[in-house]
Formats: structure tokens, C-alpha cells, sequence
């Protein structure tokens, strides 16, 4: 079975400080990979997705970038935060088909910058 | 925006009853899908309905799609305090593959 980590889990930052968040993906080949970010008690935030590895497509300009050197890894970088970066990140992962139907999500990261 | 929109944002019920949420949106879709996420959890996909699908049941849920309404509903039967949680419509627009449109969400408690 297929299953998809986020680690931290948690994680608190003062304003400045760089940032990585990792993402991996067991169990399946070539996912397209995701990041969401979450404000608190909204909707969810497409911020990259990747259909393969060095393939990154940005959805909203920001000081936040996104890599992914391996096939089933997604890594979340910043090299200086904002305060306005805080929130819920969550990657997901969907099958690499023509139509995507379903994205698999993981527990998400809470960031809180200060 | 393409974002999708929920309504109610909050929706507040006693164990037993049915809770029914709504989510527009305003483009053309290829499918629309509703997700489930507990409080500072990620998302669970609940149920898929396909552009060509007026209705579609899966256990407690019963998802209706119109698509000259551009709208969608979720009902669910019979509630539990279970299904206390935040529930997002998500479309994924003709002629893109790839990406999901979430919308705002809908809060639901369900009262013991």
C-alpha cells in the first residue's frame, strides 16, 4: 500500500530563518507530487506540483521554492521566511494517469513564524 | 477566481440528522471530488463524481452534480459526532490533468 510522510510535523521559526520541509512517497512510481499551503479555517492553496523529477511548476509567486531530487521525494525550501508564511503545508500525491481522480494527502506541517 | 465556493462555511447539527453542504464553482469541470479533513489533519478523499454523473452514493454520502448550475452537494445521512470535521469540494477543470481546485470548505458539527 501506498502511504506519504511529512516530517516536521510541527515546526517554529523566527522571521529570516531558511526553511525545508520534506515529503515522501512509498509504495508507488512516478506520482505527480503537490504542496498546499492552508491558511487557518480556509481553503487549501496550490503552491507547486511536479509530474517528474526536476519538473516544478510554481502557482503563486512567493519567497518559497520547491525541488525534487528523487522520484518520490518533494522538498519544500525557503531561504528567508516571512511572517506571513505561516500555516498549514500539506503535500499530496495522485497517480500519474491522464485525469487525475483522486490525491492522497499527508499529515501536513504546522509552521508558525515569529 | 476558479476557486470553488462551500456553503454554509459552518453548519452545526444533532447526531441523527442529515447534514447537506454545498460548493459551486464557475468553470467547465472533468470531475469534482469532496474531501474530509479533521481538525490539523491532511485530507481524506471521500468521493468522486464524474462531469457526465448526475448523483452518486457511497455508504452515508449522496453527492449531486449539476453541471448547467455549475454546482454540487454533499448529504450525509444519519450523522455521527464521527463526522465532526471540514469538508472541501475539489474540481479539476476540463483540459487540466493535473491540478485540483479546492474551495473554502464547509465546518460541520455534529452534537452527541
Amino acid at each position: 500500500s501506498q502511504t506519504i510522510h511529512q516530517w516536521p510535523a510541527t515546526l517554529v521559526q523566527p522571521v529570516g530563518s531558511p526553511l525545508s520541509l520534506e515529503c515522501t512517497v512509498e509504495g508507488t512510481s512516478n506520482p505527480n507530487l503537490y504542496w498546499y499551503r492552508q491558511a487557518a479555517g480556509r481553503g487549501l492553496q496550490l503552491l507547486f506540483y511536479s509530474v517528474g523529477i526536476g519538473q516544478i511548476s510554481s502557482e503563486v509567486p512567493q519567497n518559497l521554492s520547491a525541488s525534487r531530487p528523487q522520484d518520490r521525494q518533494f522538498i519544500l525550501s525557503s531561504k528567508k521566511l516571512l511572517l506571513s508564511d505561516s500555516g498549514f503545508y500539506l503535500c499530496a500525491w495522485s497517480k500519474r494517469d491522464r485525469v487525475i481522480d483522486t490525491q492522497y494527502f499527508g499529515p501536513g506541517t504546522r509552521l508558525t513564524v515569529l | 477566481s476558479q476557486q470553488g465556493e462551500e456553503d454554509p462555511q459552518a453548519l452545526s447539527i444533532q447526531e441523527g440528522e442529515n447534514a447537506t453542504m454545498n460548493c459551486s464553482y464557475k468553470t467547465s469541470i472533468n470531475n469534482l471530488q469532496w474531501y474530509r479533513q479533521n481538525s490539523g489533519r491532511g485530507l481524506v478523499h471521500l468521493i468522486l463524481i464524474r462531469s457526465n454523473e448526475r448523483e452518486k452514493h457511497s455508504g452515508r454520502l449522496r453527492v449531486t452534480l449539476d453541471t448547467s448550475k455549475k454546482s454540487s452537494s454533499l448529504l450525509i445521512t444519519a450523522s455521527r459526532a464521527a463526522d465532526t470535521a471540514s469538508y472541501f469540494c475539489a474540481h479539476l477543470l476540463s483540459g487540466s490533468a493535473r491540478q485540483l481546485t479546492f474551495g473554502s470548505g464547509t465546518q460541520l458539527t455534529v452534537l452527541p
